[in-house]
């Protein structure tokens, strides 16, 4: 089946550092992939929408600046955080559409952890 | 406004028994009503994903239930395992692509021995 990977799994950064997060569609092309943020006992929160070769679609309240989002092929996205800071710390989970069959995959997230 | 409520918030259940987690929607256009499970600290899985016409779809010991004219899916976990602890999340889509996906907040369930 469709696996989508997501590296590191985990980080801690110092603030004021800025830290990647890599999603990559491993057997299968992903013009289409999506950043979501979760916080403890939470719900998803759609981040951005990241669309190969284009800029990615922000929803409201999230900083474009901030949340820096790069799909510069049909299988790699990845999410910068920029000059983090402590309330950056989460959970953060990408996830690409497989399409046949309304296929959606997620990837298996990064703590980032914000000191 | 699009929401999706799932119930109970949290289950205890011993190993070996059954449970059945709800979730209610309101999202219109309805497309597709998918139910994951999500480890601690990893992304979720697919269990199911059922469309319009569906009524039930199984996985093993899970089966999921769609009723289009209430709005109503639950997900019933049969002979229940210490690997079942997890958080269940009903998530519908208004469209095939994955946009505008509507997350419950998940039912956590705990399967004790």
């Amino acid at each position: 089946g469709a696996v989508v990977s997501q590296h590191p799994s985990w980080v801690i950064c110092k603030s004021g550092t800025s830290v990647k997060i890599e999603c990559r569609s491993l057997d299968f092309q992903a013009t289409t992939m999506f950043w979501y943020r979760q916080f403890p006992k939470q719900s998803l929160m759609l981040m951005a929408t990241s669309n190969e070769g284009s800029k990615a679609t922000y929803e409201q309240g999230v900083e474009k600046d901030k949340f820096l989002i790069n799909h510069a092929s049909l299988t790699l996205s990845t999410l910068t955080v920029t000059s983090a800071h402590p309330e950056d710390s989460s959970f953060y989970i990408c996830s690409a559409v497989t399409g046949g069959d309304y296929g959606y995959t997620f990837g298996s997230g990064t703590r980032l952890t914000v000191v | 406004k699009n929401q999706v409520e799932q119930s109970p918030q949290s289950l205890i259940i011993l190993e070996g028994k059954n449970c059945t987690l709800q979730c209610n929607y309101t999202v219109s256009p309805f497309s597709n009503l998918r139910w994951y499970k999500q480890d601690t600290g990893r992304g979720p899985v697919s269990l199911t994903i059922m469309t319009f016409s569906e009524n039930t779809k199984s996985n093993g010991r899970y089966t999921a239930t769609l009723d289009a004219d209430t709005k109503q899916s639950s997900l019933h976990i049969t002979a229940s395992q210490l690997s079942d602890s997890a958080s269940y999340i009903c998530v519908v889509s208004a469209s095939q692509a994955g946009t505008a996906l509507i997350f419950g907040k998940g039912t956590t369930l705990s399967v004790s021995s």
